[in-house]
């Protein structure tokens, strides 16, 4: 069984760095074709994909964010790290990682999230 | 980057109706599309890949179609448990890409 779990603050300052922590159990990154991403979403908005990285460590970022943006893994832990700098209130959303695999099951979506953590830029 | 433009944006309805949300790309993304249902408070849930294949678990009502840069979700009957925010995702490319939602409501 897939499970993944998002951890991190809940508040931080605005021009902070933002590290989340995703924790992941039943799988395996250092397996061909897996994969972990990140998807954030403000409060009443739409799912946004920020980030993604694969078992041979391919990192692939949103265009727009791609300058504040680092994903790592550490396959040792199971877990996957984002960091957001100069965060900035537009930034509070709920941020989501979600597991990938091109070998098994839905072939290349996201088949399984974690619950989400809620982050808010204020001063 | 590759836009994926949902419609409509809202969609009332009643139980039992027959429920269709377009999902539109930018360019062809061939079948790479899924799509989600997310509720509210709640994390998205895979319903739909590679266009038409139903995730496993997932109620036979639900169904996709399309290729190419057209795509269709359809619900054959709606339950109550079906109210709920739906999201196309394309994974066609390096990047990936929401639609804005499309939000079914009770009429």
């Amino acid at each position: 069984q897939i499970t993944l779990k998002e951890s991190g603050p809940t508040l931080v300052k605005p021009t902070q760095t933002l590290t989340l922590t995703c924790t992941f159990s039943g799988f395996s990154l250092s397996t061909s074709g897996v994969g972990v991403g990140w998807i954030r979403q403000p409060p009443g908005k739409a799912l946004e994909w920020l980030a993604l990285i694969y078992w041979d460590d391919d990192k692939r970022y949103s265009p727009s964010l791609k300058s504040r943006l680092t994903i790592t893994k550490d396959t040792s832990k199971n877990q996957v790290v984002l960091t957001m700098t100069n965060m900035d209130p537009v930034d509070t959303a709920t941020y989501y990682c979600a597991h990938e695999s091109w070998i098994v099951g839905a072939g290349g979506a996201f088949d399984i999230w974690g619950q989400g953590t809620m982050v808010t830029v204020s001063s | 980057d590759i836009q994926m433009t949902q419609s409509p944006s809202t969609l009332s309805a009643s139980v039992g109706d027959r429920v269709t949300i377009t999902c539109r790309a930018s360019q062809s993304i061939s079948s790479w599309l899924a799509w989600y249902q997310q509720k509210p408070g709640k994390a998205p849930k895979l319903l739909i890949y590679k266009a038409s294949s139903l995730e496993s678990g997932v109620p036979s009502r639900f169904s996709g179609s399309g290729s190419g840069t057209e795509f269709t979700l359809t619900i054959s009957s709606l339950q109550p448990d079906d109210f709920a925010t739906y999201y196309c995702q394309q994974y066609n490319s390096y990047f990936r890409t929401f639609g804005q939602g499309t939000k079914v409501e009770i009429k």
